[in-house]
């Protein structure tokens, strides 16, 4: 079957404006995350779903940052007022049911600049 | 505070040479280990993991030895081909409160193998 897929793969903004992520996980997957990947970085956590709640928005580096999953499936993530320090990938992960010991599948993330 | 500490930051084999990559951690409340593969453009992917209980596992020309005492954990593989040439990540996995699992990430290891 498909795996995760995000959209756009790439986002150019400006400095101050506001920016939607989407992310598709994979059919069925009843967990999904989503990290950030700074140039020659490892990702890093920003929030955990299940199901529609967020369950660990722990990693979400300030109020700029939102995002939800209305219908359990697709997730969107929002970043307001965006700062140059905001480019980077965001990637997105889904798991079966986010379980101990659980494969996180990753998608190809989206690749923003913030000028 | 980096908590899964991965080395070296690049590394260059030979063709059919063996590749080591190494990862230290402090958290002892980790309980899966996954490493990820990452292509130019592509988002991770799962190689090989193990679980802390579990000395060493193999798949293929891919082997994680793994040390609880000494909380370090590491990837052979074994004849290496320029198709191997990617970014590769250790990662730890922890529950983190309200059910959510998140991986922590080394800051990965460029390998190149040159024919």
């Amino acid at each position: 079957g498909a795996g995760v897929s995000q959209t756009p793969s790439n986002k150019v903004t400006e400095k101050g404006k506001y920016v939607e992520l989407r992310c598709d996980p994979i059919s069925g997957h009843t967990a999904l995350y989503w990290y950030r990947q700074s140039l020659g970085q490892g990702p890093e956590f920003l929030i955990y779903f299940q199901g529609t709640g967020a369950a660990d928005d722990s990693g979400l580096p300030n109020d700029r940052f939102f995002a939800v999953r209305p219908e359990g499936s697709v997730s969107t993530l929002k970043i307001q007022r965006t700062e140059r320090g905001d480019s980077a990938v965001y990637l997105c992960a889904s798991s079966l049911i986010g379980g101990q010991q659980e494969t996180q599948y990753f998608g190809p993330g989206t690749r923003l600049l913030v000028l | 505070q980096q908590q899964v500490k991965q080395s070296p930051q690049s590394l260059i084999v030979q063709k059919g040479g063996i590749s080591i990559i190494n990862c230290a951690y402090e958290n002892t409340a980790f309980d899966y280990f996954p490493w990820y593969q990452q292509f130019p453009g592509k988002g991770p992917a799962l190689l090989i993991a193990i679980r802390p209980d579990v000395s060493e596992k193999k798949e293929g020309r891919f082997t994680i030895s793994f040390n609880k005492s000494a909380k370090q954990f590491s990837l052979h593989i074994m004849d290496s081909q320029p198709g191997d040439s990617a970014t590769y990540f250790c990662a730890a996995l922890t529950p983190s409160g309200a059910g959510s699992y998140q991986l922590t990430f080394g800051k990965g290891t460029k390998l190149s193998v040159i024919p």
